[in-house]
């Protein structure tokens, strides 16, 4: 299974933007690029995703480098209700694993005022 | 329902009992999932259902633990024999179906305690 790497944490000052990178050299050519938020003693939340071309959306942008190697999510004005553990995740279109999530560590946010 | 719905919130087993945890899916939805949280940051895929076929297993312990989702019936996940390292936050969560870009929703969580 494709892995992903991110730093365990990023710290913001609120109404500033946060670009949070992930890493994932061994991508195939049927990976979606996930992004997933996890706030303080909930379930992961659906941020944002894409497969080649950038992508924005209400919560926030997902920028995909040209060769899908690595990519970074943009939340534009962070508030503190956007400190969350933050996970990127391949997810396999194929017909056998689809729906599996494949989380990694992830990266803490901590946004001050 | 509009979410996913995750009952208990909390329960806390001896070693050695049985726990039980429910889940009702977005109304609509077809496909279930069940991941287990350990440590604060590890999820672990247990067992996915669409309807009430089973999807994909390949992540279940197969001993002490077995899944359901029947017909006009919140689906189950159940522990037998519950161990000290079952202990984990267990998330349930649920999606319209292909293509892979649908949106899974996850429930808020069952805390299981071991003791």
């Amino acid at each position: 299974d494709a892995k992903t790497t991110q730093p365990n944490s990023m710290e913001s000052n609120e109404e500033e933007p946060v670009h949070l990178p992930c890493n994932h050299s061994t991508i195939s050519g049927t990976d979606y690029i996930h992004w997933y938020r996890q706030l303080p003693s909930q379930g992961p939340e659906y941020v944002i995703h894409g497969l080649t071309s950038n992508v924005n959306n209400r919560m926030a942008s997902l920028a995909i480098a040209e060769d899908r190697k690595s990519s970074t999510l943009i939340l534009h004005r962070a508030t503190l209700r956007d400190a969350a553990v933050y996970y990127c995740i391949l997810r396999d279109a194929g017909p056998d694993s689809w729906g599996k999530l494949q989380f990694g560590a992830g990266t803490q946010v901590v946004v001050t005022p | 329902g509009e979410e996913v719905a995750q009952t208990p919130k909390h329960l806390v087993r001896g070693e050695g009992q049985k726990a039980k945890l429910y889940c009702a899916p977005i109304k609509g939805h077809s496909y279930v999932f069940w991941y287990q949280q350990v440590l604060k940051n590890e999820f672990k895929f247990l067992i996915s259902f669409q309807n009430e076929n089973v999807f994909d297993e390949t992540g279940m312990p197969k001993e002490r633990f077995s899944a359901k989702c029947l017909p006009n019936s919140p689906c189950s996940l159940e522990i037998q024999a519950t161990k000290l390292e079952d202990s984990a936050v267990y998330f349930c969560a649920s999606s319209h179906g292909r293509p892979v870009g649908n949106t899974i929703y996850f429930g808020e969580g069952s805390w299981l305690t071991v003791v």
